[in-house]
């Protein structure tokens, strides 16, 4: 049982360059997150998809987009980084409303832009 | 989405309680009080959560006062793992609700 599972782990891009993060949960949740963190600062919430098929914006939308490929995957794109994207990209996944309410997060990706 | 307050740093001698409080004075009816810790730099761990009863599990208890507008998580005997930075998040029971973290306390345990 791997949980939320999140690739690649460390990436450097250059200002321009384009990339997707990859999620995926093995834990049959309904809801997925996407948050950035930046050093010395608390999550900020990008994305969420309350289900398969939905997502909504959070609190730093711009510059991201996102797709609920599925229930288990929920991957978060970047068309044109830039170097203020630099941040610790976390993925999340839960069942809220479901027994189990609680959050579960991935190990992070480490994004750096040059 | 209720917002909370909470102190920026905190610091505990190990072995004793360590008690960390969180204002949530818009809190809604349906909206629970959620727990969670990042410790360095690892993804945020869930501990405890609470919608009007105090709670307890292995990890933590949870006091939450009677108005709701405020909690108090308590860790009974506090090791230097429990270095970490601690989140009060309140949120609705739903599916739909967004998580939305604040800016949480840096407790700190020195020996």
């Amino acid at each position: 049982n791997a949980g939320v599972t999140q690739t690649p782990k460390f990436q450097v891009l250059k200002t321009g360059q384009s990339m997707t993060l990859q999620c995926a949960q093995d834990m049959n949740h309904n809801s997925m997150y996407w948050y950035r963190q930046d050093p010395g600062m608390g999550l900020r919430l990008i994305y969420y998809s309350a289900s398969e098929g939905t997502t909504d914006k959070g609190e730093v939308p711009n510059g991201y987009n996102v797709s609920r490929l599925n229930k288990r995957e929920f991957s978060l794109r970047l068309e044109s980084a830039a170097p203020s994207q630099t941040s610790v990209y976390f993925c999340a996944s839960s069942d809220r409303g479901g027994m189990n309410t609680e959050a579960f997060f991935g190990q992070g990706t480490r994004l750096t832009v040059v | 989405d209720a917002k909370t307050t909470q102190p920026p740093s905190m610091d505990c001698a190990e072995g004793r309680a360590a008690n960390l409080p969180c204002n949530h004075s818009t809190i809604s009816g349906n909206e629970y009080v959620y727990w969670y810790r990042q410790i360095h730099s690892q993804g945020p761990q869930y501990i405890i959560h609470g919608l009007k009863n105090n709670e307890t599990n292995e990890m933590a208890s949870l006091i939450i006062t009677e108005d709701r507008k405020s909690s108090t998580l308590i860790l009974p005997h506090a090791t230097l793992r429990d270095t970490a930075v601690y989140y009060c998040i309140v949120s609705p029971y739903s599916s739909a609700s967004k998580i939305i973290f604040g800016s949480g306390t840096r407790l700190s345990i020195r020996p």
